[in-house]
């Protein structure tokens, strides 16, 4: 079965600019999740959708930064305006149920460094 | 809230030697328990998980056992190869409600020497 696609693979973007990031989950994955991971740390949840609901969106910095997942499938995440800190890897991941026990599937990331 | 705790790294080993990376967590409920590796240029793969008291995750010969008494899940791996140079990160999922997000330690960096 296919994984999990994102794109782009790599960001540069100057700070005070925006950018965004796509994620395609496996296919019947109904919960998908955005992680940042910064270098030296382990990933953070920024956001979990179910479907195209929102799970938990708690860490999601909602100033600068937002997320949507429409019809259930696809989903973006931006940030606007960027600033240094947010030089991070951006992972998406999804599961098949809501809970998943079953663990998780992870895309390759995009890496954003802000200069 | 819950947290998760690895051993300081990195670590460096010869070829066949004995692995044990350290890993103890703190959670409210009983959470499931897991064990994802890191390649270079690749993205996160599940390793193993246990998702209950005393069951043993195992996969490529690593094993982790998860001891709730002592709240550890540390990773062993009997003879570690060059391919398995790598970050390995032990996470826990808590499954509160609908809440279902692995909290991740914070990784730690394994590199076999030939």
């Amino acid at each position: 079965e296919a994984g999990v696609a994102q794109s782009p693979r790599y960001k540069i973007i100057e700070k005070r600019q925006s950018v965004a990031f796509w994620c395609n989950p496996i296919s019947g994955h109904a919960t998908l999740y955005w992680y940042q991971q910064i270098l030296g740390q382990g990933p953070k949840l920024l956001i979990q959708f179910q479907n195209n609901g929102v799970v938990d969106d708690s860490q999601l910095p909602k100033d600068r930064f937002s997320a949507e997942r429409l019809k259930g499938v696809d989903s973006t995440l931006k940030i606007q305006p960027a600033k240094l800190e947010d030089s991070a890897v951006y992972l998406c991941a999804s599961s098949l149920g809501l809970q998943g026990v079953e663990g998780y599937t992870f895309g390759s990331g995009t890496r954003l460094t802000v200069v | 809230g819950n947290s998760v705790t690895q051993m300081e790294g990195p670590v460096t080993l010869s070829e066949e030697a004995f692995l044990t990376i350290n890993c103890t967590y703190t959670a409210t409920g009983y959470p499931s328990l897991f064990w994802y590796v890191q390649y270079p240029g690749e993205g996160l793969q599940l390793l193993l998980k246990a998702t209950k008291a005393d069951d043993k995750g195992s996969n490529k010969g690593f094993e982790a056992t998860y001891r709730k008494e002592t709240t550890s899940f540390h990773l062993e791996k009997g003879s570690v190869q060059v391919s398995d140079s790598a970050v390995y990160f032990c996470a826990l999922s808590d499954f509160t409600g609908a809440n279902s997000k692995l909290t991740f330690g914070k990784g730690i960096t394994l590199s076999v020497r030939p």
